[in-house]
């Protein structure tokens, strides 16, 4: 079955306390990306990579970090978490090449920083 | 302004009903354009994707793009409580390598 599986869900943390919000992909896709979500302001780029070793910023990248030393692998990295980064986290993932638009995205991963 | 405006809703219609749901756009590159649904705690999912202008028909949905108009729509057909979810626009200017803007999406509710 066709899967972004990221890891934790549910995560409350304190400011400051490093974290690794895992993403996985079973898809072979070369293009991986993170949004974020949240109300009155939907859905926004972080970080995205076209291929291992390839990363490049979004919207929204001050306070992430990103790497991809795999290409099934995609971790979205906070080395300083704040409270304003309390919020829903997809990570997402698609084909490159043809028309290569439909993204398939992971379940979430709910972020609280207190 | 901004490059995708959708109505933000929410919208709360009763079952049976036919649903219109609309996205305007500034960018005239914009070639692709796709509709995503979203479940409550779930991750959006692609429901329709039409390339350039015209309607695409699937079931009870329908995607229409008016590119002259800069403006796309999705329809839903006797509507059902299983469509309550949140509605998304996206659209991209090329296929492959290109980012996509998403719409802030619509929450629909259909009550039975």
């Amino acid at each position: 079955e066709a899967q972004v599986t990221q890891n934790p869900r549910y995560l409350i943390t304190v400011t400051g306390k490093k974290l690794t919000v895992t993403c996985s992909q079973n898809m072979n896709h070369e293009y991986m990306s993170w949004y974020r979500q949240d109300p009155g302001l939907g859905l926004r780029q972080i970080y995205y990579s076209m291929n291992v070793e390839v990363t490049d910023k979004g919207d929204v990248p001050e306070g992430y970090k990103v790497s991809r030393k795999e290409k099934r692998n995609f971790p979205l990295i906070l080395e300083s978490p704040s409270p304003n980064q309390t919020s829903l986290y997809f990570c997402a993932s698609r084909n490159l090449g043809g028309q290569g638009n439909t993204i398939y995205f992971g379940e979430g991963s709910w972020l609280t920083v207190v | 302004q901004k490059e995708v405006e959708q109505d933000p809703g929410p919208l709360s219609v009763p079952e049976g009903a036919i649903v219109s749901l609309n996205c305007t756009y500034s960018n005239s590159a914009f070639q692709y354009f796709m509709w995503y649904r979203q479940y409550s705690r779930k991750g959006p999912e692609l429901l329709m994707y039409t390339y350039s202008s015209g309607n695409k028909e699937d079931g009870r949905f329908t995607a229409q793009v008016d590119k002259s108009s800069k403006y796309i729509s999705l329809f839903i057909r006797d509507s059902q409580p299983s469509d309550s979810a949140t509605y998304l626009c996206a659209m991209s200017i090329t296929g492959a390598n290109s980012k996509l803007t998403f719409g802030k999406g619509i929450t629909l509710s259909v009550r039975p």
